[in-house]
């Protein structure tokens, strides 16, 4: 089946500085991605929507100059968090639509964002 | 603007016994529904997809329903097992939206004793 993966898996960080997560479409084309948010005990929430080549669309309330979302290739979306502060300590999923492949969504493991 | 709850929030039952989860969501407007499972710190594996002129989705012990009309679904699980113990998710994807986004519930945590 799709595999999507994360990296990394767990980071830790001082405040102020910035994080970089990157999600990869393993063995399939994913035109495009999407990046959600997850905290402890709640559902996911939908950050953005990043398709290949072109700028992300975020939800509303999220800010674009703070989490920074590049999708460079059909296999690589990365979000960066900018400037982390405690708040955004959070655990980030992302998920891929497989090129030509329908409606499902493949999701990757995860990253846990902990912002000291 | 579509929302997503599920009832209830957690639930524990004995290994063995049938049980069902339920999926409300508010716009019936939507283009599919799917069931996710969710194990503590990992991501989400899809169970379950029923597209809105379908009326249930079967895998396994699994089976879902959808009665878009009324904004309502349900995941039933035969037969337990501790191995089922996880987070269940329901999300919707708005037929306005077809790009994929998904809407979600706030999950039903499932355990089941051995």
């Amino acid at each position: 089946g799709a595999v999507v993966s994360q990296h990394p898996s767990r980071v830790i960080c001082k405040s102020g500085t910035s994080v970089k997560i990157e999600c990869r479409s393993l063995d399939f084309q994913a035109t495009t991605m999407f990046w959600y948010r997850q905290f402890p005990k709640q559902s996911l929430m939908l950050m953005a929507t990043s398709n290949e080549g072109s700028k992300a669309t975020y939800e509303q309330g999220v800010e674009k100059d703070k989490f920074l979302i590049n999708h460079a290739s059909l296999t690589l979306s990365t979000l960066t968090v900018t400037s982390a502060h405690p708040e955004d300590s959070s655990f980030y999923i992302c998920s891929a639509l497989q090129r030509g492949g329908g409606d499902t969504q493949y999701f990757g493991p995860g990253t846990r964002l902990t912002v000291l | 603007k579509q929302e997503v709850t599920q009832i209830p929030a957690a639930l524990s039952v004995p290994e063995g016994e049938n049980l069902v989860l339920n999926c409300s969501f508010t716009d019936s407007a939507i283009y599919n529904l799917q069931w996710f499972r969710q194990d503590p710190g990992k991501g989400l594996t899809s169970l379950l997809l029923i597209q809105s002129s379908q009326r249930e989705q079967t895998s396994g012990r699994l089976n879902a329903s959808l009665d878009k009309s009324s904004g309502r679904s349900t995941l039933y699980i035969a037969a337990s097992q501790p191995g089922d113990s996880a987070t269940y998710l329901c999300a919707v994807t708005p037929v306005h939206n077809q790009g994929g986004k998904l809407i979600f519930g706030q999950g039903t945590e499932l355990s089941v004793k051995p």
